[in-house]
């Protein structure tokens, strides 16, 4: 049969206003987080990651919020523009080496698109 | 410094046939990890290799294999197509663990017929 796929949430965005992409991770264990971007026909982009030891963490435009309690994770990008338009992805991992990643576990992912 | 190569970047074969896909990480970088991504089930881990040897390996049946050479290039094979394998196949690499991002390339796009 046909297979049906992920419904991806979309947010939209005003240019120029901040932008609030949330994600829930699913093991209390995980020790590492990852926000990806992914425009269309390109692979995910590195955007910024935190250690669960860690409430927050800024970037440039980016920040990254963590809490543990309810396992919740979100990136706020500010003053967006239109190049922000992508699909936008959390990863989580709990760590095992410290010479390699491991199996990132990917959340479904987030529709950005930035309206003029 | 040239990200990660992968090709080709197109792919179109026929159930039951077999497929290899090559991937070349950033100058440098010893770990190779290789991702599914389709629609269905969004992102999932087939493989990582790390100075040749398969560190960890994701819940796919034995038709999907990989290596990874002395050069840290990496090839990924899937045997026996079929329809559902039809996907974006996703190489990443890095230098080393966490301290060092994990670097996407653009992904080969297998079509199965």
């Amino acid at each position: 049969g046909e297979s049906v796929g992920l419904h991806l949430p979309t947010l939209s965005v005003q240019e120029g206003d901040n932008s609030i992409i949330n994600c829930a991770y699913s093991n209390s264990a995980s020790d590492y987080f990852i926000w990806y971007k992914q425009e269309s026909g390109k692979g995910p982009q590195f955007i910024i990651d935190i250690r669960s030891n860690m409430d927050k963490r800024q970037g440039q435009r980016v920040t990254v919020l963590l809490n543990k309690t309810v396992k919740h994770l979100s990136l706020q990008i500010a003053a967006t523009q239109p190049g922000d338009s992508a699909v936008y992805f959390c990863a989580e991992i709990k760590l095992m080496t410290t010479d390699s990643w491991g199996k990132l576990q990917f959340g479904a992912g987030t529709q950005v698109v930035v309206t003029p | 410094k040239a990200g990660v190569t992968q090709t080709p970047r197109y792919l179109i074969k026929t159930r039951g046939q077999q497929v290899t896909l090559s991937c070349s990480p950033i100058s440098g970088h010893r770990s190779v990890s290789w991702y599914q991504q389709t629609p269905g089930q969004g992102l999932q881990f087939l493989f990582e290799y790390f100075s040749e040897t398969q560190r960890n390996k994701g819940n796919f049946p034995g038709r999907f294999s990989g290596r990874q050479f002395s050069n840290s290039r990496s090839e990924m094979n899937v045997s026996t197509l079929e329809l559902g394998d039809s996907a974006l196949y996703l190489c990443a690499s890095s230098s080393r663990g966490p301290d060092s991002p994990l670097h996407f390339g653009n992904g080969t796009r297998l079509t199965v017929t």
